[in-house]
């Protein structure tokens, strides 16, 4: 596609439900990136795919995270068991390569609220 | 691993003055260095990246940036400032992990 695409834009979910984030990066972009933005706050690194390698996982904050990435495309976040703390929004970007010598791309992200 | 430090919570700047947006960084290696700028309800809109080459770097709107190796600076100005220039702003760095680190950002207020 022409851009990053998220889905869904918005979500509102009830503490402890598991919530499913996905993230379409443009067609040929082998690198993809999660990051997390709560309100006020910088962007915090989640997690980043090669391909459909993720060899960095540090950055996702506990076990009810994780990720995963198909055919070299569509990525999906999810979160399990989702507590308030988790509501941010959630920012996925995309690039040719990884260190970002085409540039990162970026979705407009999916706004997640625990209610 | 990869910091950015960027000082100013907010910047107020009148509108057709200089803006100036303060980014320091911290990298094992090259850096690769970038300004995105991002706007109430949205996502984050490329501005302008410092590969190599050049150490004055041009981009988009009118902005501009400067590397500066022997200070691990990457500023962001612009000449003059538009109202609609008033946004928040983060200056990143890729290291040799591949992590793209931003920093907190900065609020740019641009007063009419």
């Amino acid at each position: 596609g022409a851009g990053v695409s998220q889905s869904p834009s918005n979500k509102v979910t009830e503490k402890g439900k598991d919530v499913e984030l996905r993230c379409d990066p443009i067609s040929g972009h082998t690198a993809l990136y999660w990051y997390r933005q709560s309100l006020g706050q910088g962007l915090e690194f989640l997690i980043y795919f090669q391909g459909n390698s993720a060899p960095d996982k540090s950055g996702l904050p506990s076990d009810r995270f994780s990720a995963e990435r198909t055919g070299g495309s569509v990525s999906t976040l999810t979160i399990q068991r989702t507590q308030q703390e988790d509501s941010a929004v959630y920012l996925c970007a995309s690039s040719l390569s990884l260190q970002g010598t085409y540039g990162y791309t970026f979705g407009s992200g999916t706004r997640l609220t625990v209610v | 691993a990869q910091s950015v430090a960027q000082p100013e919570d907010q910047v107020n700047v009148a509108e057709g003055n200089p803006l100036t947006v303060k980014c320091t960084y911290s990298v094992s290696g090259n850096p690769y260095l970038f300004w995105y700028v991002q706007y109430p309800n949205r996502g984050l809109q490329f501005l302008l990246k410092y590969i190599t080459g050049d150490n004055l770097v041009k981009g988009s709107y009118g902005f501009e940036a400067e590397f500066n190796k022997s200070q691990t600076s990457f500023h962001l100005k612009k000449p003059s400032a538009l109202v609609s220039d008033s946004a928040l702003y983060f200056c990143a760095v890729t290291g040799w992990d591949n992590r793209l680190a931003f920093g907190k950002g900065n609020q740019v207020v641009v007063i009419p």
